[in-house]
Order: structure tokens, then C-alpha cells, then sequence
């Protein structure tokens, strides 16, 4: 069965320091993978993805992240914390298989930006 | 700008009465969802449409139930809310033919007395 995790259900940096969400996944075939942001109170928005191509996708935000297939890895990063990235960040994943319109959703990793 | 809209952003509703939360969309996506997510936690997929074929989860209570009636517009209704409902309800949509990225509204935050 596909399965998403998440190391770390909350992560704290200082501002300005780098930002290293990490991201797991098991998949039997190769997966579409998605970065997603909630601020407080709010939907989720789309911060990056990965279908096929460059293994390295850069987001909004100044996020990206890198598909490491032989890890099964899509960690997320950001060499400089700002402040307004203090958030909700969502790990998922699509099965690319047939006609499925799901995504698999890890658990979630707060990040918490000191100033 | 295309977007998807929810309303209300905020429902009081009491134990036992029905409630109805609204989506709509301007992307014309043939896919949208909706979820259920309580505090801390990962979106709950209850159930979602591909055009008016509807798909319910294996473990969507019966209580929750959905209407699309156009392309534009799904609903949620909740027949007898239970305080464990108290949640944010989030609606999203997707495009066929693509990677299935989803889009989301801002959520119905929905508390139950």
C-alpha cells in the first residue's frame, strides 16, 4: 500500500537559517509529488510538484525540493527562513496508475520561524 | 482570478441540526473533493466527484452526504452533526490529464454547540 511520512511533526528554526522538511514515500510505481502550505485557518496551497523530468522542482516561496528515487525521498527546503513561513507543510502523493484521483497525505510538519 | 470559494468561512451549527456547507469553482475542473480536517491533522478525503460520478470513501459516514448539481457548484450536507464534526471542512478541485494537483478553498470552519 502507498504510504507518505513525515519526519517531525513540528521543526523550529531561527530566521534566516535553512529549512529542511523531510518526506518519505513507498509507492509500487512511480508516484506524482506534491509540497503543500496551510497558514492558520486557511486551505492548503500548492507549493511544488513533481510528476517527471528534473528531479530537482523549485516552488513559490523559495522552496524546492528534489526526488531522490533511490531514497524514496521529496524532502522540501529553503536556504533562508523568513518569518512568514511559520506554517502547516503537507507532504503527498499520487499513484500513477489509471484513472486515480487521489492523493495520499502525510501526517504534517509544523514549522516554527524564531526570530 | 480562477478560484475555489467556500461559504461560509465560519458555521455554528447545534447537535442534531442539519447543516449545509457550499463550493464553488471558476477553474472548471471536472474533479472536486471534499475534506474533513480536525486540528493537527492531514486532510480526510470524504468523498469527491468526477463530473457527476460520485465516489464516497470506504469510512465517509453516512452522515455526511454530497450534491453536485453543475460543474460549478458541490455541496456538503451534514444530516445530524455530532460534536466529533466540529472540523474544517475543505473543498478542492482538479483537472483529468494532468498530474491531479489539487486546488483548495479556504475551508468552512464548522463548530458544533
Amino acid at each position: 500500500a502507498q504510504s507518505v511520512t513525515q519526519l517531525g511533526s513540528h521543526v523550529s528554526v531561527s530566521e534566516g537559517a535553512l529549512v529542511l522538511l523531510r518526506c518519505n514515500y513507498s509507492s509500487s510505481v512511480p508516484p506524482y509529488l506534491f509540497w503543500y502550505v496551510q497558514y492558520p485557518n486557511q486551505g492548503l496551497q500548492l507549493l511544488l510538484k513533481y510528476t517527471t523530468g528534473a528531479t530537482l522542482v523549485k516552488g513559490i516561496n523559495g522552496f524546492e525540493a528534489e526526488f531522490k528515487k533511490s531514497e524514496t525521498s521529496f524532502h522540501l527546503t529553503k536556504p533562508s527562513a523568513h518569518m512568514s513561513d511559520a506554517a502547516e507543510y503537507f507532504c503527498a502523493v499520487r499513484v500513477n496508475a489509471g484513472n486515480n484521483r487521489k492523493l495520499i497525505w502525510g501526517l504534517g510538519t509544523s514549522l516554527g520561524v524564531n526570530p | 482570478d480562477a478560484m475555489v470559494i467556500q461559504n461560509p468561512r465560519y458555521q455554528v451549527t447545534q447537535f442534531g441540526k442539519p447543516v449545509t456547507l457550499s463550493c464553488s469553482q471558476t477553474l472548471n475542473h471536472n474533479v472536486m473533493y471534499w475534506y474533513q480536517q480536525k486540528s493537527s491533522q492531514a486532510p480526510k478525503l470524504l468523498f469527491h466527484y468526477y463530473d457527476k460520478d460520485f465516489n464516497n470513501e470506504a469510512d465517509t459516514p453516512d452522515n455526511f452526504q454530497s450534491r453536485r448539481p453543475n460543474t460549478s457548484f458541490c455541496f456538503l450536507d451534514i444530516r445530524s452533526p455530532g460534536l466529533g464534526d466540529a472540523a474544517m471542512y475543505l473543498c478542492a478541485t482538479s483537472k483529468p490529464g494532468t498530474s491531479y494537483e489539487q486546488y483548495f478553498g479556504p475551508g468552512t470552519r464548522l463548530t458544533v454547540t
